[in-house]
């Protein structure tokens, strides 16, 4: 089975700091994706990359950034968090090479910023 | 760009009705179409994909849906759910034109099933 992973489920930090969210896939997939969560909107895609060092700006990355140096791992980084970055952020990933491919999804993070 | 729109935030549903969750979209290009289930405090899942061929699509724990493309939606179906159904259930479109690598979701449907 495929296992992707958060490193946490629950996160408490303060308004200016730096977060490192991190995800680790097992499958050897080339995309993975970082998507927040919020009540009534759905997911909304913060950055996606298809390969190490690669990476596309998804419909809301304003505010975050994001490393891939490995390709099992996918990090976002919130540079100096803000009250309006609470929020569930999730984590997924997917093959390149198969069209419109199931993307397999971490359990999430609950990151609220104070 | 496309967008996705699911006219229900919240389907309240007894056991062993049947329930349709709604779900229409908008695009200038052609789609692939997908409904991800996500139960309580977990990530989310496949249920089912529309790629191409017959518009009927069915998916797991007997869930199907129908692609309409002059009415522009893909509704969701199950005959009789049970109380384990209850989850919410999102749709989501991907374009051709990428290979489907990147989806756009609509706001989500609650399903709360009732005894």
């Amino acid at each position: 089975d495929v296992k992707v992973t958060q490193s946490s489920r629950y996160l408490v930090k303060r308004t200016g700091e730096k977060v490192f969210l991190e995800c680790v896939q097992d499958m050897d997939h080339e995309n993975m994706f970082w998507y927040r969560q919020d009540p009534g909107l759905g997911l909304r895609l913060i950055y996606f990359s298809y390969d190490v060092k690669m990476k596309e700006k998804g419909d809301i990355p304003e505010g975050y950034s994001v490393s891939r140096e490995k390709k099992e791992r996918f990090s976002l980084i919130l540079e100096s968090a803000s009250t309006n970055q609470t929020s569930m952020y999730l984590c997924a990933s997917s093959f390149a090479g198969i069209v419109a491919d199931t993307q397999y999804f971490g359990p999430g993070t609950r990151l609220t910023v104070l | 760009a496309q967008s996705v729109t699911q006219l229900d935030s919240q389907v309240p549903v007894f056991e062993e009705a049947p329930v349709e969750l709604r779900c229409n979209y908008s695009s200038s290009v052609s789609v692939y179409l997908f409904w991800y289930v996500q139960y309580p405090n977990q990530g989310l899942q496949l249920l089912l994909k529309y790629l191409s061929g017959s518009t009927l699509v069915k998916g797991i724990n007997g869930f199907e849906a129908e692609f309409n493309k002059s009415q522009t939606s893909f509704h969701l179906r199950k005959p009789s759910v049970h109380i384990s159904d209850t989850a919410e259930y999102f749709c989501a479109v991907s374009d051709r034109n990428n290979a489907g690598n990147m989806l756009t979701f609509g706001g989500g449907t609650r399903l709360m099933v009732k005894p």
